[in-house]
C-alpha cells in the first residue's frame, strides 16, 4: 500500500482481556515505531524495530505489554490483561533510514488505534 | 531527558490572520526538530522539518527556524485558512539510537471564516 495501515482502527475490550493491534508499515521500511497518544496529550513513545531486531522497548508502561516484529516487515503490539489506563490511541510509524543515526528521517504515521478499555 | 513545550491552546483566529505556535525544546546534543499536523479524523502528517541549526524548515506557507540560542522552533503562517485548523505537535529527534520522537502535548489551531 501506499502508506502505513493500522488494524483493527476501533477497538473496544472489557477489562481483563487481551487485546492485538497490528501494523503495516510502507514496504522497504526498516524502521519502525510504536507510540501512544492519550486523549488531548502528545504522542509517547513505547518500542522501536530495525528489521525483526526490537532495539528499544524502554517506553512500554508494563510488562504487559508486548511487541513483536517476526519478519521484519507487519508489527504486532499485544497488550495482556487491559486496564482502564490503556485506553488511548496506538501509533504505528516506519522509517526508511538513509544512514545509521539517522534522527533525520521522517516518520510516516498510520491511521491509529483507537482502543477504549471498559 | 529530551522534552518538547509548546503553547496550549486552543488557539482560535480569523482567517487570513497571522499564526505564532510558540515550541521550545531541551535536549542533549543536536537533535533534528518537526512539526506534525493532525488534521480531524486523520493520522499524523509531516508538515516540516529542520535537522540542524538555523535550517529553516517550510510547507503550504507554514515555516519554522531551528534556533539553537534559544531552543526554539517556532511554527508561523502569515496568512492562515481554515483548511489549516487542526491539531499542530512539535517535536524532537535525538540522535540516540533508535531516533524516536518527542512530542510535545499539541496545540490546537481553530480558523474562523
Amino acid at each position: 500500500g501506499a502508506g502505513v495501515s493500522q488494524s483493527p482502527r476501533y477497538k473496544v475490550a472489557k477489562r481483563g482481556q487481551d487485546v492485538a493491534l497490528r501494523c503495516d508499515p510502507i514496504s522497504g521500511h526498516v524502521s519502525l515505531f510504536w507510540y501512544q497518544q492519550a486523549l488531548g496529550q502528545g504522542p509517547e513513545f513505547l518500542t522501536y524495530f530495525q528489521n525483526e531486531a526490537q532495539l528499544d522497548k524502554s517506553g512500554l508502561p508494563s510488562d504487559r505489554f508486548f511487541a513483536e516484529r517476526p519478519e521484519g516487515s507487519v508489527s504486532t503490539l499485544k497488550i495482556q490483561r487491559t486496564q482502564q489506563e490503556d485506553s488511548a490511541v496506538y501509533l504505528c510509524a516506519s522509517s526508511f533510514p538513509l544512514m545509521a543515526a539517522a534522527a533525520t528521517d521522517t516518520q510516516y504515521f498510520g491511521p491509529g488505534t483507537r482502543l477504549t478499555v471498559l | 531527558g529530551d522534552s518538547v513545550t509548546q503553547m496550549e491552546g486552543p488557539v482560535t483566529l480569523s482567517e487570513e490572520a497571522f499564526l505564532t505556535i510558540n515550541c521550545t525544546y531541551t535536549a542533549t546534543g543536536y537533535p533534528s526538530l518537526f512539526w506534525y499536523v493532525q488534521y480531524p479524523g486523520e493520522g499524523l502528517q509531516l508538515l516540516l522539518k529542520a535537522t540542524k541549526a538555523d535550517d529553516k524548515g517550510s510547507n503550504k506557507g507554514f515555516e519554522a527556524t531551528y534556533r539553537k540560542e534559544t531552543t526554539s522552533f517556532h511554527l508561523e503562517k502569515g496568512s492562515v485558512q481554515v483548511s489549516d485548523s487542526a491539531v499542530y505537535f512539535c517535536a524532537l529527534s535525538g540522535r540516540s539510537a533508535g531516533n524516536m520522537l518527542t512530542f510535545g502535548g499539541g496545540t490546537r489551531l481553530m480558523v474562523k471564516p
